[in-house]
Parts: C-alpha cells; sequence; structure tokens
C-alpha cells in the first residue's frame, strides 16, 4: 500500500528565511505526488503536484518542492518564509481511485 | 474554496440523532469525495463517488451514507451509528477520478460537534 510520512508536526521559520517542509513517501508504481495547503477552519488549498518530468515543481505563492526518487523524498520549499506562510501543509500520494494525507506539518513564520 | 460549497459551516447533534452534510460544486466534475479531518491524523477518506449514481466506501465508512443522484451533489448523513462524529468533514471534487494526476478541490468544510 502506498503511504506517505510528514515527519515534523511542527516547523518554525523566521520571515524572510528560507523554508522546507519535509514529506516522504513508499508507493509500488510511479509516484502521483501532491502538496496542499490549509489555513484554520478552511479547507485544502492545492499548491503543486509532481506527475513525470522536472524534479523541480514550482507552484503557487512561491512554493516549489523537489522530487527525489533515491530517497523517495518530496520536500516542499520557500526561498523566504513570509508571516502569511503559517498554515497547515499536507502532503499526499495518489493511490488508485484514492488519495492518502501525510497526518500535515504545522508551519509558524515569525516575524 | 471556489466552486465547492458546504453547508452548514457549523453544525450540532444531539446523541442517537442522524444529520446530512450538504456538498454542491458547480465545476462539473465527476469525481466527489468526502473526508474526516482529526486533530493530528490527517484526512481520512469516508466515501467517493466517480459518476452519478455510484458511489465506494473509503477507510472510514462505518456510521455514515451517502448519495449521489445528481451530478453537482454529493450529501453526507452522519448516523446514530458513528460513535464518535465530532470532527471537521471536507468534501473535495476533481475532474474524472480514474485521472490519478487529477487535483482535487475541497469546500471550505463543515465542524460537527456531539452535544
Amino acid at each position: 500500500a502506498q503511504s506517505v510520512a510528514q515527519p515534523e508536526d511542527q516547523v518554525n521559520v523566521a520571515e524572510g528565511n528560507p523554508l522546507t517542509v519535509k514529506c516522504t513517501y513508499s508507493v509500488s508504481g510511479n509516484p502521483y505526488l501532491f502538496w496542499y495547503v490549509q489555513y484554520p477552519n478552511r479547507g485544502l488549498q492545492f499548491l503543486l503536484k509532481y506527475i513525470t518530468g522536472d524534479n523541480l515543481v514550482k507552484g503557487s505563492y512561491g512554493f516549489e518542492a523537489e522530487f527525489n526518487k533515491s530517497q523517495t523524498s518530496f520536500h516542499l520549499k520557500k526561498p523566504s518564509a513570509l508571516v502569511s506562510d503559517s498554515a497547515l501543509y499536507f502532503c499526499a500520494v495518489r493511490e488508485s481511485f484514492k488519495t492518502i494525507f501525510g497526518a500535515g506539518t504545522r508551519l509558524f513564520v515569525k516575524a | 474554496d471556489g466552486g465547492i460549497t458546504q453547508s452548514p459551516k457549523y453544525l450540532f447533534r444531539k446523541e442517537g440523532q442522524n444529520v446530512t452534510l450538504s456538498c454542491e460544486q458547480n465545476l462539473n466534475h465527476d469525481a466527489m469525495y468526502w473526508y474526516r479531518q482529526d486533530p493530528g491524523q490527517g484526512l481520512r477518506l469516508i466515501y467517493y463517488s466517480q459518476i452519478v449514481n455510484d458511489f465506494q466506501k473509503g477507510d472510514i465508512a462505518e456510521g455514515y451514507s451517502v448519495s449521489r443522484e445528481k451530478k453537482e451533489s454529493f450529501p453526507l448523513t452522519v448516523t446514530s451509528a458513528q460513535k464518535n462524529p465530532t470532527a471537521f468533514y471536507l468534501c473535495a471534487s476533481a475532474p474524472e477520478g480514474r485521472r490519478f494526476a487529477d487535483t482535487q478541490y475541497f469546500g471550505p468544510g463543515t465542524r460537527l460537534t456531539v452535544l
């Protein structure tokens, strides 16, 4: 069965510094990987996805993610964090007709 | 959240009562999904539907029921058989369920609390 792990419950970063939110995955075939963001009491918003091709995927709000097949990772990154980036981030992998979500990582960006 | 609406935003249920959560989409998507979100557990799939008049159980379907009579609507009923229904419920849709690369689009959620 496919799975996804987010090893950090929380990430703290100062505004203006680069941020990384980690994700590792386990799949039996070609991975379809996604990142979503959730603000308090809201639904999830799509940030980016990896399907095939270039290992560096660019998404919304200046976020990007690097697909690393040898390390089975799909870390989310941003060169310069904003206070408004503070939210809950979910990594997800597609398994057949279902999407498997990680437990989420809460990002705090301090001014 | 655009294109998918959920109502109500907050819902309170008494013990032994059935309640229905509404989900409507105007994106012309074939596939629709219901998830339950609990703190620290991510999202868990309750039911999904790839096409009108067809739906499948997800990982935690016990105590829940759904219908898909119209393409744009996928209501979820939380029955009295669901022993711990207090949670945040999210509805999502995707253009076509069989395309694994499709992005899911989420509604704003309904917070259900058992009194």
